[in-house]
């Protein structure tokens, strides 16, 4: 069965610290690896994804950093700020049949800032 | 437009009911997906539409019925549901070739009592 681990189940950092969440796989047909990001009674919303031939990628204030190897990705959030609260999916995209490709998730992390 | 909008929001039913979940998108996205999402759970896929056809059927009960009448639309038809499907149900669509960057829309909260 396909399968994404993620670490911690739940991570409390200071305003302006670095949150790092962690994320392992095991199929290495998966070919892609989003981030989302999820508030309190809302959808799921893509916050950051990288390919697997790209060790790192950048936008703002959110880093992944991807190690092939290990079948490893991490989230890296710098000056972590109280609006980022919520709970982060990593996630896995993979082909699975009949033309059609399939998220797996994480378990998630649920993520607190305080001020 | 970057938006997947569900109706309603909200939705309370008994167990003979019959209801129906409606999604919307408008990017020309050819994927669309139902998920189910349980408190502090990840989403749970249940269904794939790949070019308005059913390509994923993740093992769902059959009082659990999906359409997609159109590569706008997606319904997912409920009847004689359980407590236990009280969740949160999320639409999200994709394009075809970019199938991880999928857009989730705000779900409807489900309560079947």
């Amino acid at each position: 069965q396909q399968q994404v681990k993620q670490s911690p189940q739940s991570l409390i950092v200071q305003k302006g610290g670095i949150s790092i969440i962690n994320c392992a796989y095991e199929n290495t047909a998966f070919d892609y690896f989003p981030w989302y990001q999820q508030f309190p009674g809302k959808g799921p919303a893509l916050l950051i994804a990288i390919r697997p031939d790209v060790s790192e990628k950048k936008e703002g204030r959110f880093t992944i950093s991807f190690n092939k190897s290990a079948k490893q990705f991490s989230l890296h959030i710098m000056d972590s700020q109280p609006g980022d609260s919520a709970t982060y999916f990593c996630a896995a995209s993979g082909y699975s049949g009949a033309g059609s490709y399939q998220l797996t998730f994480g378990k998630g992390t649920k993520l607190s800032v305080i001020p | 437009d970057t938006e997947v909008t569900q109706t309603p929001k909200h939705l309370v039913m008994g167990m003979t009911n019959k209801k129906s979940l409606k999604c919307e998108q408008h990017m020309g996205h050819r994927a669309m997906y139902w998920y189910k999402q349980k408190a502090k759970k990840p989403p749970e896929l249940m269904f794939v539409y790949s070019y308005e056809k059913l390509s994923i059927n993740e093992s769902v009960p059959s009082r659990f019925s999906p359409e997609c009448p159109n590569s706008s639309l997606l319904n997912l038809h409920l009847h004689a549901l359980q407590p236990e499907d009280s969740a949160l149900y999320l639409c999200a669509s994709s394009q075809i070739a970019d199938r991880a960057r999928a857009f989730f829309g705000q779900g409807t909260r489900l309560t079947v009592v």
